[in-house]
């Protein structure tokens, strides 16, 4: 099992473009989610999905679209960058969405950067 | 709103030296504490989850435990190789899906 990839592992774009954040697990588990971890915050919720064709809205939302079209794939969608959108993201899964203390495993993350 | 809240937010020590890392929490309702490691330029790696008051669980030279109010992470005579970040959340039980609430971890350096 290759657990949770996450590509690009770093990214640069300019104010206004927009780019897909790519996640996928091989574990064939139904719960995923992005996470953007910045200094002295530490890591906070922006999506995440309980399975193929349901996703919700996390802690920090706003700026960013996700889909899921299948169990394995949960792409981070940013439309129009912007500089607060400078960060580093991660992406975890876990087996059920509904077994609240289920282990959630991160990829390695994508390091953006917004000029 | 669920708070988690990590002290202190770096710690060095010599090889050898054994200390604790500090997680206090205000949840409505915790179902669960993880703790995980970070290392530079990777993700969270998991090592413990506790479910109530008074568990303890172990790992190497990792100890956690948990009380109603924060939870610490005991570490004994510990390596170099045990530098990283530590990281703490929870998972409340107000919440239907898993929502994990993260605190801003601890970094730890051991010096040899």
């Amino acid at each position: 099992n290759a657990g949770v990839t996450q590509t690009p592992k770093f990214q640069v774009l300019k104010t206004g473009q927009s780019m897909t954040l790519q996640c996928a697990q091989d574990m064939n588990h139904e719960y995923m989610s992005w996470y953007r971890q910045d200094p002295g915050m530490g890591l906070r919720l922006i999506h995440y999905s309980v399975g193929a064709g349901i996703t919700d809205q996390g802690e920090v939302p706003n700026g960013y679209n996700v889909s899921r079209s299948t169990t394995e794939d949960f792409p981070l969608r940013l439309l129009s960058a912007a500089p607060s959108q400078t960060s580093v993201y991660f992406c975890a899964s876990s087996y059920s969405p509904w077994i609240s203390t289920d282990t959630q495993y991160f990829g390695p993350g994508t390091r953006l950067t917004v000029l | 709103e669920d708070q988690v809240t990590q002290s202190p937010e770096a710690l060095r020590l010599q090889e050898g030296e054994s200390s604790s890392l500090n997680c206090s929490y205000t949840v409505s309702g915790l179902r669960g504490l993880f703790w995980y490691r970070q290392d530079p330029g990777k993700g969270p790696e998991f090592l413990f989850t506790l479910y109530s008051a008074g568990e303890e669980k172990e790992k190497e030279r990792l100890k956690a435990t948990l009380t109603k109010k924060e939870s610490f992470l005991h570490i004994t005579a510990p390596k170099p190789e045990d530098s990283a970040t530590y990281l703490c959340a929870v998972q409340a039980g107000d919440q239907g899906a898993q929502k994990l609430v993260f605190g801003q971890g601890t970094r730890l350096t051991i010096n040899p």
